[in-house]
C-alpha cells in the first residue's frame, strides 16, 4: 500500500535496552523526519534527512541515532532507552519543504 | 530563528459557533504555511496550506485560513464548528533555510453540545 508506515505501533521496553523504530515510505520523498510528541511540548524534531545518506540533528537529538541508507527507510534507534524517552514518535516524509509533510500513525513507546 | 507560536493551548466552543485558532510565525523569507489536525490516537492530517497568491486559502472540512504578512499570522477559521472537529490543531512553517518544518505547540479544541 502506498503511504508512510511506522512499526511497531506500540512498544514497551526496559531502561537501558536498545530499541529501533521503523519508518517506511513508498513515495520516494526526499525528506524524512522524526518527531516526538509530548504533552505541553507539541511536536519536537529529533532528526531529519534531506536525502539518502544525509541526516541532521533537530531540536532534541540526544540519545537517538538515525540512518538513511535507502530513500524509503528512516529508522530511529534509541541506543540505551531512558524513561524520559517515553513518548509518541511520529515519522513524516515530504517531497520538498513547499509541499506538505505526510505523517505516519505514530509509535507509542513506553520505557519502564 | 524560525519559530511558530500558537498562543491558545486549549479552546472550548459550542457546536455551531464560529472558530478562530491563532498562529504567529517568525521567518525571514516568504513562508510556506500549513495547518494540520490530529484526532486522538492518530497521525497528523493536512487541513490546508499557503505558498503564495491569494491570502485566503480554503481547506478540507470547511476550514479556511488567512495569511497576513504584516502581522506574521496565519489564523485558522471555521464558520460553524461540528462536534467531530474536536481535535488537536497544529500550525507549521516550512523553512528552506533550516531544511525542515517548524511546528507550533498545538491548540486543543473541545466542542460542547
Amino acid at each position: 500500500d502506498a503511504g508512510i508506515t511506522q512499526s511497531p505501533r506500540y512498544k514497551i521496553t526496559e531502561t537501558g535496552r536498545q530499541v529501533t523504530l521503523m519508518c517506511h515510505q513508498t513515495w520516494s520523498h526526499s525528506y524524512m523526519f522524526w518527531y516526538r510528541q509530548d504533552l505541553g511540548h507539541g511536536l519536537r524534531l529529533i532528526y531529519y534527512s534531506a536525502a539518502a545518506d544525509i541526516t541532521d540533528k533537530g531540536e532534541v537529538p540526544d540519545g537517538y541515532v538515525v540512518s538513511r541508507s535507502k530513500t524509503e527507510n528512516f529508522p530511529l534507534t534509541l541506543e540505551s532507552a531512558t524513561r524520559s524517552q517515553t513518548s509518541v514518535y511520529f515519522c513524516a516524509s515530504s517531497d520538498t519543504l513547499n509541499t506538505e509533510a505526510f505523517f505516519g500513525q505514530g509509535t507509542r513507546l513506553t520505557v519502564v | 530563528a524560525q519559530s511558530v507560536t500558537q498562543p491558545d493551548i486549549h479552546i472550548t466552543v459550542s457546536e455551531g459557533a464560529s472558530l478562530e485558532l491563532r498562529c504567529n510565525y517568525s521567518y525571514g523569507a516568504t513562508p510556506y504555511l500549513f495547518w494540520y489536525v490530529q484526532s486522538p490516537g492518530q497521525g497528523l492530517q493536512l487541513l490546508l496550506k499557503y505558498f503564495s497568491g491569494d491570502t485566503l486559502v480554503q481547506g478540507i472540512k470547511g476550514f479556511e485560513a488567512e495569511f497576513k504578512r504584516s502581522q506574521s499570522s496565519f489564523n485558522l477559521r471555521k464558520p460553524s464548528v461540528h462536534w467531530s472537529d474536536a481535535a488537536e490543531y497544529f500550525c507549521a512553517v516550512g523553512a528552506n533555510t533550516g531544511n525542515q518544518f517548524y511546528f507550533g505547540t498545538g491548540t486543543s479544541l473541545t466542542v460542547i453540545p
